[in-house]
Formats: C-alpha cells, structure tokens, sequence
C-alpha cells in the first residue's frame, strides 16, 4: 500500500534563508506525486506535481521538488523564504487506484 | 482558482441532528471527492463520485453518505451527527481520474458537533 511521511511537522527558517519541507513515500509501483499548499482558513492549492516526466520539478511561487527514487523522498526546496509562504505544506501520493493519500503536513513559519 | 463552493462555510449543530455540506462546481468535471482534514492526520478521503448516481467509499466512510443527482453537485449528509464528526471539510474536483491528475479544492466548510 502507498503511504506518505512527512519528517517534520514545523519547520521554522528565517526570511530570505532556503526552505527544505522533507517527504518520504512508499510505493509499490511507480507513483505520481503532489506537494499542496494551504494558507491559513483556506483550500488547498497545487504547487507541482511529479509524473516521471523529469525528476526535478518546478513548481508555482518558486518552490521546486526532486523525486530521488532510490531514496523514496519527493524533498521540497525554495531558495529564498517569504513572508507569504508562512502556510502549511502536504505531501501526496497517488495509490493504485487514483486516490490520493496525504501525508500529516508541515508547518512553515518564516521569522522576520 | 477553480470554480468550487462549498456550502455553509461554517455550521454548528448539536449530536444526533442530521447535517448536510453541499459542494457546488462550475467546471463541469466528472470525479468529486469529500475529504475530512483533521490535525496530524492530513486530508482523508470519505467519499467520492466518478459521475451522476456513481459514487464509492473511501478511506473514513463510516456514518457518511453522499448523493450527486446532478454534475455540479455533490451533497454529503452526516444522518446523525456525532461529536467525533466534528471537522473542517474539504471538496476536491478532478477531470480525469489516473494517478497523475491533480484536485482542486473548495474553501471549506467547519463544522463543529456540540
């Protein structure tokens, strides 16, 4: 059965330093993956998603993800945090039969 | 942003009163989805349809259903609300089903149980 972990539940940098929200799946198979976004009281947005199309996928507001199938980690990076990225972060994996199973989520605070 | 309403956005309500969440969409897609999302446990799916009077169980069914009659929408009834229903709810929309096809997701509804 495909599951997601996310290694950290909060995850706190400061302004203008890199961001790394960390993802590990299992899967028998191989997955489609998502990373989502969700600002305080509201949905949740897509930022990339991986299809086996290219490893290193770049996604929207700068963030970029690389699928590393030999370590089962789909990591998500952004150079450079903002203010505005102050969100929580889902990792997602599709399972065999189109569902999406969700990872717990991570906290991003961005210090001033 | 994907034309999905969920509705009411917020309720309150008392144990044992039947509740029903409606998700309206305007894009014409055929696969719906109810999700729960509940602290340390990410979104976890309840129920979803894959077309008019087609739907299926998901992972946290139980105490749950859900009707879709028409394409835009897609109803889901707690017959006797419970207090461990209390939750904030999400609906999700897709085109296609297939493991690389993303969700769109409405603002959701919080609904709390007393």
């Amino acid at each position: 059965a495909q599951s997601v972990t996310q290694l950290d539940s909060h995850v706190s940098v400061s302004e203008g330093t890199p961001v790394l929200l960390r993802c590990n799946y299992s899967s028998s198979y191989s997955p489609s993956l998502f990373w989502y976004v969700q600002h305080p009281n509201k949905g949740l947005q897509l930022l990339l998603k991986y299809t086996s199309a290219a490893t290193l996928v770049k996604g929207i507001n700068g963030f970029e993800a690389e699928f590393k199938k030999s370590e089962t980690s789909f990591h998500l990076t952004k150079p450079s945090a903002h203010m505005s990225d102050a969100a929580e972060y889902f990792c997602v994996v599709s399972d065999s039969n189109y569902q999406l199973i969700w990872g717990a989520g991570t906290k991003l605070i961005i210090k001033p | 942003d994907a034309g999905i309403t969920q509705s009411p956005r917020h309720k309150v309500t008392e144990t044992g009163t039947p509740v029903t969440l409606r998700c309206h969409q305007t894009e014409n897609h055929r696969y719906m989805y109810w999700y729960r999302q509940d602290p340390g446990h990410g979104l976890r799916l309840i129920h979803y349809s894959y077309g008019v009077k087609d739907t299926d169980k998901g992972e946290v069914s139980d105490g749950y259903s859900v009707s879709r009659s028409k394409t835009e929408d897609f109803l889901l009834t707690l017959e006797s609300a419970t207090s461990s229903q209390t939750s904030v709810y999400f609906c999700a929309i897709s085109k296609q089903t297939g493991n690389n096809q993303p969700q769109h997701f409405g603002d959701g509804t919080r609904l709390s149980i007393l």
